[in-house]
């Protein structure tokens, strides 16, 4: 069965420091890959998306991932991070020209920044 | 202001009874869906609903019924069936099956 997997559950930086939050999915075929992120109180809302192309995406708030297909990996960073960006991560992974019930969500991922 | 509203955002109900949670949209969209999210677990998809008088089974559906009687709603009600009925309800909606999905507030549901 298709899987995603977000193997860090909380991660602790302090303001500046660089961000890799990671992402690997289970399947071979073609895929459609999102981050979402939760902030405490607010909606969950789309980071960035990738469907194909250029495997490098830019997000919202200066996010991007690159999508590696060779690692099924799809890892979000952030060269320099604030305080506001203190939320819960969430990756999925869509299987395309599917039905709904192939979007699959990863665990996510506490993120926590000390000012 | 197009959005997505779930209501209440926090209820309470005793165990043995249905409860009904509310989902409205305003911004069109022909597809709607309902997750559970869990901590440690991620969101999980219960129904999903490709167009109005449609819905089909996601991952989770047991336990749980919906209806799709207006393309502006798509409410979910959680029975007596559910075995493990307290947690988080998220709604959502996009414009098709193949497009970015746009989240609510959330309600939050404790069966005491």
């Amino acid at each position: 069965a298709q899987s995603v997997s977000q193997h860090n559950h909380h991660v602790i930086l302090s303001e500046a420091a660089s961000l890799e939050l990671g992402c690997n999915y289970s399947y071979g075929g073609t895929v459609n890959l999102f981050w979402y992120v939760q902030y405490p109180g607010q909606h969950l809302q789309l980071l960035l998306k990738y469907f194909s192309g250029d495997p490098l995406v830019k997000g919202i708030k200066g996010f991007e991932a690159e999508f590696i297909k060779s690692k099924f990996s799809f890892n979000l960073r952030k060269p320099s991070v604030q305080w506001s960006d203190t939320a819960e991560y969430f990756c999925a992974v869509k299987l395309p020209y599917s039905s709904a019930s192939k979007i699959i969500f990863g665990s996510g991922t506490r993120l926590s920044i000390r000012p | 202001d197009g959005g997505i509203t779930q209501s209440p955002k926090y209820l309470f109900r005793k165990e043995g009874q249905n409860v009904t949670l509310s989902c409205e949209q305003n911004l069109n969209h022909d597809a709607m869906y309902w997750y559970r999210q869990d901590p440690g677990q991620g969101l999980r998809l219960i129904y999903y609903s490709q167009i109005v008088n449609d819905f089909q089974k996601g991952d989770i559906a047991e336990g749980y019924s919906v209806s799709r009687e207006k393309k502006e709603s798509f409410p979910l009600t959680v029975t007596s069936a559910q075995k493990n009925p307290t947690a988080f309800y998220l709604c959502a909606s996009s414009v098709g099956l193949q497009d970015e999905q746009f989240f609510g507030p959330g309600t939050r549901l404790t069966v005491l």
